[in-house]
């Protein structure tokens, strides 16, 4: 079942946050969190596992909370560079037939 | 490591034409994937394979094949290619884990007319 990102879009200024969320109604195992920029493959930013961890990469974070199965992407203060397609992918399996399954994405604009 | 390759990067097909997209990677991953992403849109999983000689359908898997002789290669063959079928492309993969990296090749735009 595909996990429901929000909001759809979102326009900032350099400098503000943002938080993307991505929900799911199957308990999950794990969440990987991509960027797309237009017209290329997705990049990997960070995985998030079962456990209710959080992670950091430079300004951008995220958080899983199992229970609501539910993950958010944080991005603070930020840059030009930011701007693209964000992804959340999730999988219910640890390790047999494990695969991810991808939400529609988030389109984040940054402007000057 | 060249990570994930694909070939072709561009392909016009007419309808009813077939075609073979290839996939390979170089960091002996046991698992690997297909993915359409149509405009504007997700990733939309076709065919996967967690190893040599085993694979399985995905999401979307009507009008293709895939097969997988060895580790590093993952082709997939569209048979008599429609319009619906123009999308953009991803082979990818990973180790084997919920909590590998899974990695994306670069992409093959298919255009259908």
């Amino acid at each position: 079942q595909q996990p429901v990102q929000s909001p759809q879009a979102v326009i900032l200024r350099e400098g503000e946050d943002a938080v993307i969320n991505c929900s799911s109604s199957k308990a999950l195992y794990s969440v990987h969190w991509y960027r797309q920029k237009h017209g290329e493959a997705p990049v990997f930013l960070m995985i998030l596992l079962k456990g209710g961890e959080q992670k950091g990469h430079d300004k951008i974070s995220a958080s899983f909370n199992e229970k609501k199965q539910q993950s958010s992407l944080y991005l603070t203060a930020s840059q030009l560079s930011y701007s693209g397609t964000y992804f959340c992918g999730t999988d219910p399996r640890e390790t047999s037939g494990s695969r991810l399954t991808f939400g529609e994405g988030t389109q984040l604009t940054v402007n000057p | 490591n060249a990570g994930v390759t694909q070939t072709p990067k561009f392909r016009i097909l007419k309808i009813g034409q077939s075609m073979t997209l290839q996939c390979a990677q170089d960091m002996n991953h046991n698992y690997m994937y297909w993915y359409r992403q149509d405009p504007g849109m997700g990733l939309k999983l076709i065919y996967y394979s967690v190893g040599a000689g085993i694979t399985d359908k995905g999401e979307v898997p009507n009008g293709y094949n895939v097969s997988r002789s060895t580790t590093e290669d993952f082709p997939l063959r569209l048979e008599l290619a429609a319009p619906s079928q123009t999308s953009v492309y991803f082979c990818a993969s990973r180790l084997g884990q919920s909590t590998d990296t899974q990695y994306f090749g670069p992409g093959t735009r298919l255009t259908v007319l």
